[in-house]
């Protein structure tokens, strides 16, 4: 079963719209980890957020903002105001502390592409 | 200095050629990774080295041989590939304590390589 579902494929908005990326995992660990990257066409994995499972405060990062909610095991992520440089590939991940695995479960990734 | 640079950035090779992919963290970390990124799958894990010992090998041909001198430098020997092969390979490093991995995996830029 997969571990991390992207459900969206791939998001076009026309700029200042807002846009959520959705991000459902599963897991059986009570300890766990929930990031998610940007990938612009460059191809670098960009680090944006990492988030505990027990703590689920949302976050907000300027015009980034996430919404964590373990009983319906998500983890969104918002983009408000979006911009043409925030066009990227974005991957939502888990990191299972109770399994003792070393790598990281990635989602396929939502393509966001942010029109002019 | 970026946090974590990988050479070269492209590669084309013969399925006879022997090349290696170099990545070095500027970040004083203990781990690092080797992902592949192919165009339909999700990033998979091929190798993680903790304090230069390989800790984990994902069932990765033996055509990939990886090699980890030290702790801030990474390779990936590679001989009589595939044109499957072809795919974008991502380093990472991370910080790990223990036997725990659930720092934040900080990743280059990656090589984009084809094997033709």
């Amino acid at each position: 079963a997969q571990k991390v579902t992207q459900a969206q494929t791939e998001i076009s908005v026309v700029e200042k719209e807002d846009v959520t990326l959705d991000c459902v995992y599963e897991t059986r660990d009570t300890t766990y980890y929930l990031f998610w990257y940007k990938q612009p066409p460059s191809g670098e994995l960009v680090f944006l957020i990492r988030r505990n499972s027990f703590d689920e405060q949302n976050e907000i990062s300027g015009r980034y903002s996430w919404n964590f909610q373990k009983s319906t095991s998500s983890f969104n992520f918002t983009i408000t105001a979006s911009q043409v440089v925030d066009s990227a590939v974005y991957f939502c991940a888990l990191s299972e502390e109770d399994t003792g695995r070393r790598a990281l479960t990635f989602g396929s990734g939502t393509r966001l592409q942010v029109q002019p | 200095e970026t946090g974590v640079t990988q050479t070269p950035r492209h590669l084309v090779m013969g399925m006879t050629n022997k090349k290696s992919l170099k990545c070095e963290q500027h970040l004083g970390h203990n781990a690092m990774y080797w992902y592949k990124q192919s165009a339909k799958k999700p990033l998979e894990l091929m190798f993680v080295y903790s304090l230069e010992e390989r800790v984990e090998n994902n069932s990765v041909p033996s055509r990939f041989s990886p090699e980890c001198p030290n702790s801030s430098h990474l390779f990936l020997h590679l001989h009589t590939l595939q044109p499957e092969d072809s795919a974008l390979y991502l380093c990472a490093s991370s910080h790990a304590v223990g036997t725990s991995y659930q720092e934040t995996q900080y990743f280059g830029p990656g090589t984009r390589l084809l094997v033709l």
